[in-house]
């Protein structure tokens, strides 16, 4: 079945790098995605990698994709108080694109 | 803005009364999703439209839930006989099936609460 893990909680200090992970289980997915959801607001497309790629890079943030081991990375370079957020990995499953989220990485950033 | 808008933002109901949700997508997207979020889980997809049409629905949505999206624009979702266990956050997403059509943007959603 479809099923994307991901850690619960990560907490850094500002200016350090960020680096939160996920599993997923269908192979067949073609894109994933990172998402960021703030308090109170909705989801925000952060970045997304395509499923024949091994890296994206996008300003101060680093994708990397294992299709070996199902495993998908998002890196914060020089992370910031307002990189607090719940973090979300979604794979696209599916002919008509849905998208299955994993549970959601909560990041603290301290000073 | 010409982002997802969903109304209301919030809603409180009682067990078992009927509610109504609404999204407007994207200007000229036309597909339209559905997801439920429950508190500390990520979104769970609930029902896709591609233009009118309903293409897929989760087991997800029981026979009191139903969805619409008359004239392939905007959407509602209605909920009959309202249960505690509905109370959530419900959010509607639109992409556009041929511009970078994976993509899909997320409205605020709306929390309902039913005591």
């Amino acid at each position: 079945g479809e099923d994307v893990e991901q850690s619960l909680f990560l907490s850094v200090r500002e200016g350090d790098s960020s680096v939160i992970n996920c599993t997923y289980t269908d192979s067949s997915s073609t894109y994933l995605y990172w998402y960021k959801q703030e308090p109170g607001a909705g989801l925000q497309l952060l970045t997304y990698i395509f499923s024949n790629m091994d890296m994206k890079q996008d300003q101060r943030l680093t994708v990397l994709l294992n299709k070996k081991d199902k495993h998908l990375s998002l890196r914060i370079a020089d992370t910031q108080t307002g990189d607090s957020a719940i973090y979300f990995c979604a794979e696209r499953s599916g002919g008509y694109n849905k998208l299955i989220f994993g549970a959601g990485t909560r990041l603290a950033v301290h000073p | 803005d010409t982002g997802v808008s969903q109304n209301p933002r919030h809603k409180i109901t009682k067990r078992g009364q009927n509610v109504t949700f609404r999204c407007d997508p994207i200007s000229e997207h036309n597909r339209l999703y559905w997801y439920r979020q429950t508190l500390g889980q990520g979104p769970e997809f609930l029902t896709y439209f591609q233009n009118e049409a309903q293409l897929e629905k989760s087991r997800l949505l029981s026979d009191r839930f139903s969805a619409e999206r008359p004239k392939g624009s905007f959407s509602t979702l209605e909920i009959q006989r309202t249960e505690q266990g509905d109370s959530a956050m419900y959010l509607c997403a639109s992409s556009h099936d041929v511009i970078v059509q994976h993509e899909q943007f997320f409205g605020p959603g709306t929390r309902l609460t039913v005591l």
